[in-house]
């Protein structure tokens, strides 16, 4: 049950993109299409972003997106807006019924 | 409105216990598996154990398996983490969510854990 490896930080510009990557196994990212990413604010609970990989709750913005390739499952921000600067985490089914966080990370809207 | 709220969270002392409660309103509780997230101050989210939407399978974290239980009365719509044996690195935010295979949809607002002498 080893965390996910994230960056611990990305940055960009409003109007830009940007990219978080999620790097697990074969037994959690690379073994299932169950990643789901997660955006939280300071002293707020974790919000639902993207599940199965790359489907978005209703609600959420299409400038969110979710992809996989092998054991790295990626979050695409384009058009960056302020309200975006939050910690992003990325989770994976691990199998077991057990689920693996990613350690977050921090986006910066310059 | 679908909602998850939890309690019970509060101080306790190396190796004491305690019994979180989640209760779950707007959906058909029965009908979904539950997880509890926690987060330790600063850092980053953990899974800790989950349970069916039935009660009949429960999964555990290493970091907890033997101290904590998790169990759901549905007929109180009502979701429980006993916490046995506490320990400093116990101390987080703990968090009731809504679980699908894919993601977890629905969360609380946290309870806060710190286990402290």
């Amino acid at each position: 049950q080893s965390a996910l490896t994230q960056p611990r930080s990305v940055s960009g510009s409003p109007g830009q993109s940007v990219t978080i990557s999620c790097t697990g196994t074969s037994s959690d990212v690379g073994g299932y299409n169950y990643v789901s990413w997660y955006q939280q604010h300071p002293g707020k609970a974790p919000k639902l972003m993207i599940y199965d990989v790359s489907k978005r709750p209703s609600g959420v913005p299409d400038r969110f997106s979710g992809s996989k390739s092998g054991n790295t499952a990626s979050l695409t921000i384009s058009g960056l807006q302020a309200e975006d600067e939050a910690d992003y985490y990325c989770c994976s089914y691990a199998g077991r019924n057990t689920w693996v966080f990613g350690g977050g990370t921090k986006l910066t809207v310059l | 409105e679908v909602q998850l709220l939890e309690s019970g969270g509060g101080l306790v002392q190396p190796g004491g216990s305690l019994r979180l409660s989640c209760a779950a309103s707007g959906f058909t509780f029965s009908n979904y598996a539950m997880s509890w997230v926690r987060q330790a101050p600063g850092k980053g989210l953990e899974w800790v154990s989950g349970i069916s939407g039935s009660g009949g399978s429960t999964n555990y974290a290493d970091s907890v398996r033997g101290r904590f239980t998790i169990s759901r009365d549905n007929s109180k719509n009502t979701l429980f983490l006993q916490m046995n044996s506490l320990r400093a690195e116990d101390t987080a935010v703990y968090y009731c969510a809504q679980t699908l295979w894919g993601g977890m949809d629905v969360w609380g607002q946290g309870t806060t854990v710190t286990v402290s002498s």
